[in-house]
């Protein structure tokens, strides 16, 4: 069973500092991984994904990931956060070739100015 | 490119009654997904359809909820009757294909009282 923990619940972050969410997954073999941004109100919106290949992945608004299979990990990073990256972050896993997703229970970000 | 639609977007009914929700993905994507998201936890998957087939259904309560897709497009998902712990939003995605990059509706919110 494929299973994703996100192990902060609330991040508070100063605008213009870096930020790293924490994911963790259960998977037997290489999976595919997702970061999805939710912000209040609105739907889910594909920040990056990693299928193979280079372990550090780029995405928009300036995010990047890095996956690590010895730690079973693919923690989040941005180095100098926006007041518009308010919002909650969402990691999830799902099976090669396939998008039937399995999310954490994600991480809420707030910025202060 | 007009995105996925779900309506309606806020639903407050009283335990037992019924609720139904309607999804209209984008154009041309074949694969659509009813996801509950209860407060304070991740989208979990209820349903997955390709075409107007069930691919998988395994999470639906199907005592209670019942999700169907009949022309291959738009699609409902139905609660009756509708309990307390019904309380989520209601996500629906579509993708292309069933490899494909979800891309995800803003959400129906219920409300059980």
């Amino acid at each position: 069973a494929q299973s994703v923990t996100q192990p902060d619940i609330h991040i508070t972050v100063s605008e213009g500092a870096s930020l790293e969410l924490r994911c963790n997954y259960s998977y037997g073999a290489t999976p595919y991984l997702f970061w999805y941004v939710q912000s209040p109100g609105q739907g889910l919106q594909l920040l990056l994904k990693y299928f193979s290949g280079d372990t550090l992945v780029q995405g928009i608004k300036g995010f990047e990931a890095e996956f690590k299979r010895s730690q079973s990990s693919f923690n989040l990073r941005k180095p100098s956060v926006h007041w518009s990256d308010a919002a909650e972050y969402f990691c999830a896993v799902g099976p090669p070739r396939d998008y039937k997703l399995s999310f954490g229970a994600g991480t809420t970000v707030t910025v202060r100015a | 490119e007009a995105g996925v639609a779900q309506s309606p977007r806020y639903k407050i009914i009283e335990k037992r009654q019924s609720v139904a929700f309607w999804c209209n993905p984008i154009s041309g994507h074949a694969t659509l997904y009813w996801y509950q998201q209860i407060l304070g936890q991740g989208p979990k998957l209820l349903i997955q359809f390709q075409n107007n087939g069930v691919v998988d259904d395994s999470q639906l309560p199907k005592d209670r909820f019942s999700a169907e897709r009949l022309k291959g497009v738009d699609s409902t998902l139905k609660i009756q009757p509708a309990k307390l712990e019904d309380s989520a939003v209601y996500l629906c995605a579509s993708s292309l294909s069933l490899s494909g990059e979800l891309f995800f509706g803003e959400g129906s919110r219920l409300t059980v009282l």
